[in-house]
């Protein structure tokens, strides 16, 4: 089946070390994106990536860096600079950019030990 | 600034009763918006959407109304069922950014 699967499901982080996160598509997808989403919130953009070798900062970047390398891929590595760490992440993908909807994973929920 | 809200942040209703979803807006750009269902530990489902040149979409046991003139957009769930129980989330795209903007969501609670 197509989708989108996002690895690990859970993840712990000690203070200081940075972890990368996993999203990998088959819906030959261009568009790919990371969001943030907090207890009872809604969901906050981090980056995005338009096509291959490409990418943007969302509204909430700082602390996060990512690649895009490959059409399929778009890991999220939250960094130590990234101070509250603690949230659950969703990858999602959109056929390009400007042809929603997006797609979701079903996320990576990141702890501090 | 943008923004997507909700009227109500959680609704209980009784199995086979209909729900109905409220979502405020206040990019009148917007052009594009889109109904995800979240589960507990998962993520967003897209359930349906509707553009800016239409004001009512039907889907399978779903409704979507838009009322552009008041910036509303409701989701309607016929015949409501307990596997209809999770949080539903309005989500618009504005203009020339096709950047997608999210609610903070409503907890659906289905009684049996």
């Amino acid at each position: 089946d197509g989708g989108i699967t996002q690895s690990p499901k859970y993840l712990f982080r000690k203070e200081g070390q940075n972890v990368t996160l996993s999203c990998e598509q088959n819906l030959n997808h261009d568009a790919m994106y990371w969001y943030r989403q907090d207890p009872g919130q809604g969901l906050r953009l981090i980056y995005y990536s338009q096509i291959v070798n490409d990418f943007q900062k969302g509204d909430i970047a700082e602390g996060y860096s990512v690649s895009r390398e490959k059409k399929e891929s778009f890991p999220l590595t939250v960094t130590s600079a990234q101070k509250n760490p603690t949230a659950f992440y969703l990858c999602a993908s959109s056929q390009t950019y400007n042809n929603q909807p997006q797609h979701f994973g079903d996320g990576t929920r990141l702890s501090i030990l | 600034g943008e923004s997507v809200g909700l009227h109500l942040p959680t609704l209980s209703v009784q199995e086979g009763d209909n729900s109905i979803i409220n979502c405020a807006y206040s990019n009148s750009a917007s052009d594009y918006f889109i109904w995800y269902k979240q589960e507990s530990g998962k993520g967003p489902q897209f359930i349906i959407d509707i553009r800016s040149n239409m004001d009512k979409r039907q889907g399978q046991r779903v409704t979507v109304l838009l009322n552009k003139t008041v910036k509303h957009l409701s989701l309607q769930i016929a015949a409501t069922q307990p596997g209809d129980s999770a949080v539903y989330f309005c989500a618009e795209v504005g203009g020339s950014n096709y950047k997608l903007t999210f609610g903070k969501g409503t907890l659906l609670t289905v009684n049996p």
